[in-house]
């Protein structure tokens, strides 16, 4: 069965100061790993989606790296706008669900 | 691009009851998938319909069903309502199960 574990559950920084997210993954073949942004009661906003160990995607301040058990998303600099629920999910080659992890509550002080 | 547009935005339905959940995809997208999320969890797989069929399903009971119909809008059915079944239901589009951009979701509540 996948399994996908986020953290930190919470993370506080001030902002300006960078720090990185993890999500440790485990899946049966991977097809493809999916980095989403949710607003409180809101749905999630698609990121990245990184299909291959070593590959790297940035987008503005975020920037997210893959390995063969886990991955990334370096946040720098960020601003209080970042502040957020981080969700990571993988999808299996045998079919297109997502199986999610818990996320990470990001936190940017002004 | 309207994206992927969920109804209605809230719903507060009496524990026992049926409710019925709406979503249009994202233009040019086949699939449709359906999440619930807990307040405080990761979205959970309930099911996915491409071609009007359910291709692949979660672990949730026969209480939840839906449909897709031929323009690839989709419905999401749940019988008997249980005080648990309150959560955020997200519905998500994709083209042939790839990259999937959900909804802004329905937040139901049971009483």
């Amino acid at each position: 069965e996948d399994q996908v574990t986020q953290s930190p559950e919470a993370l506080r920084l001030q902002e300006g100061e960078s720090s990185s997210l993890n999500c440790s993954y485990t899946v049966s073949g991977l097809r493809g790993l999916f980095w989403y942004r949710q607003d409180p009661g809101k749905g999630p906003e698609f990121l990245f989606t990184l299909y291959s160990a070593g590959e790297e995607k940035e987008k503005e301040r975020l920037k997210a790296t893959l390995t063969k058990k886990e991955s990334f998303l370096h946040i720098t600099a960020p601003k209080p706008e970042d502040s957020a629920t981080y969700l990571c999910a993988v999808q299996e080659t045998s079919g297109s669900r997502l199986t999610f992890g818990e996320g990470t509550q990001l936190t940017v002080n002004p | 691009d309207a994206g992927v547009t969920q109804s209605p935005t809230h719903l507060i339905k009496t524990r026992g009851q049926q409710v019925t959940l709406r979503c249009s995809p994202k233009s040019g997208h086949d699939t449709v998938s359906w999440y619930q999320q807990a307040l405080g969890q990761g979205p959970q797989f309930i099911f996915q319909y491409y071609e009007e069929e359910e291709r692949q399903r979660g672990n949730f009971p026969d209480r939840f069903s839906g449909h897709q119909f031929p323009n690839y809008s989709s419905e999401l059915n749940v019988n008997a309502l249980l005080l648990g079944d309150s959560a955020l239901y997200l519905c998500a589009s994709s083209l042939y199960g790839l990259e999937a951009f959900f909804g802004q979701g329905t937040r139901l509540t049971v009483v």
